[in-house]
Parts: C-alpha cells; sequence; structure tokens
C-alpha cells in the first residue's frame, strides 16, 4: 500500500531558531500533500494544502510566513517552522494519497513531535 | 456549527461487546468518508471508508452512512482491548479544492 515517510519522528529547539520538516511519497507521486497539527488530546487541525510546483494553501488563521511549505517535487513536501516558539509545539503530521486530491482515504506520515523550549 | 462532530467520549464497553461511534457532518455535498484509529501518540492509520448510503462491512469493522441525516458511524464487533484508542471520523470536502476534515474523535476503551 502507500507508504508516506515523514521525519524527524521528533525533534526539540531552542526558541526562535527554525524546523524543518520532510514528508516524502515512497511508492507513489504525490501532487498533493496536507499538512495537519495536533495538539495533546484535540483532533488533527489542518493547517495547509500542498501542491507541488505551486504556492500552499492555508487554512485560516494559519501564517504563511511562519509555516513555509515547499513541495518540489512530486514525492517530496516539507514544512519549515520559523521563529519557532513554545506555542508552536505540538504534532505534525502530513498526508497524502495515491489516488490523487480527491483520492478515497490518505495515509499518514508517523509524525514530527516538535518541541520549543 | 462544526463541520464534523463526535461525541469524546470516553466510550467504555466490555470485551466482546459492539462498539457505537457515531459522526455528524454539515456539509450536504460531502461524498466521501473516513474513520481512522489513532493510538496515543501515533498518527491516524485508515480503517473504513465509505461513500454509497448503507453498510459497508470490513471484518470486525461495519461503517454505516446516511446522508439524508448527514450521519455516520462505525460499529466494531466483538470489541477486543486493542480496539482501545480514539476514534476519528473525517469527510473529505470539495471546496474548489479536495481537503479531509476531522471530527474531535471519540476515545474508547475496551475493558478486558
Amino acid at each position: 500500500g502507500a507508504v508516506v515517510s515523514q521525519h524527524p519522528s521528533w525533534v526539540i529547539c531552542k526558541s526562535g531558531t527554525s524546523v524543518k520538516i520532510e514528508c516524502r511519497s515512497l511508492d507513489f507521486q504525490a501532487t498533493t500533500m496536507f499538512w495537519y497539527r495536533q495538539f495533546p488530546k484535540q483532533s488533527l487541525m489542518l493547517m495547509a494544502t500542498s501542491n507541488e510546483g505551486s504556492k500552499a494553501t492555508y487554512e485560516q488563521g494559519v501564517e504563511k510566513d511562519k509555516f513555509l511549505i515547499n513541495h518540489a517535487s512530486l514525492t517530496l513536501s516539507t514544512l519549515t517552522v520559523t521563529s519557532a516558539h513554545p506555542e508552536d509545539s505540538s504534532f505534525y503530521i502530513c498526508s497524502a494519497s495515491s489516488q490523487g486530491a480527491g483520492g478515497y482515504g490518505y495515509t499518514f506520515g508517523s509524525g514530527t513531535r516538535l518541541t520549543v523550549v | 456549527q462544526k463541520e464534523v462532530e463526535q461525541n469524546s467520549g470516553p466510550l467504555s464497553v466490555p470485551e466482546g461487546a459492539i462498539a457505537s461511534l457515531n459522526c455528524t457532518y454539515s456539509d450536504r455535498g460531502s461524498q466521501s468518508f473516513f474513520w481512522y484509529r489513532q493510538y496515543s501518540g501515533k498518527s491516524p492509520e485508515l480503517i473504513m471508508s465509505i461513500y454509497s448510503n448503507g453498510d459497508k462491512e470490513d471484518g470486525r469493522f461495519t461503517a454505516q452512512l446516511n446522508k439524508a441525516s448527514q450521519y455516520v458511524s462505525l460499529l466494531i464487533r466483538d470489541s477486543q482491548p486493542s480496539d482501545s484508542a480514539t476514534y476519528l471520523c473525517a469527510v473529505l470536502l470539495n471546496t474548489g479544492g479536495f481537503k479531509t476534515i476531522f471530527g474531535a474523535g471519540t476515545r474508547l476503551f475496551v475493558k478486558a
């Protein structure tokens, strides 16, 4: 089945630094990937839709200058949290479908737990 | 109104019982619905997808969809302690672009 690889699985960084998270589709091409954030005991909140070769579409309330998304190839999307602060500490998860953006069921990466100290 | 609503639970059932998880959604035009299971500290994994009214069975899991009532449910038969997790209902929206919106999830505990 479709596999989405995400790394790092966890990262601790100092406040004010930037962190890059990678999401790769291993056995399929993903023209669209999605980035979610999940705070403890809460559901997944869609942050942005990453489109290969074009600008990402951000959800309302998500700062595009803070959460930089690059989808430079059909198998790789990156999320960079710039000038991270403790309130950015969260579980970040990417997902993609091997059947396209309207595909049926999405595979999730393993997630990245970010802790900003 | 939230786009996807679930009872947060926790829902506690004894081992071997049927667990019933419910979800309602607001977008009447939605066509694709999913149930994901998420263990603590892990990312979600897809259990079931359903697109047509009625029931869809896969092993111990049965998804039920009623588009007129904007309601989707998941039944877990012969519940096992390993089924203890948070179950997320998800709806695929097409608002000029596809995106999946998740409910808050229902925590299920299966007691041995």
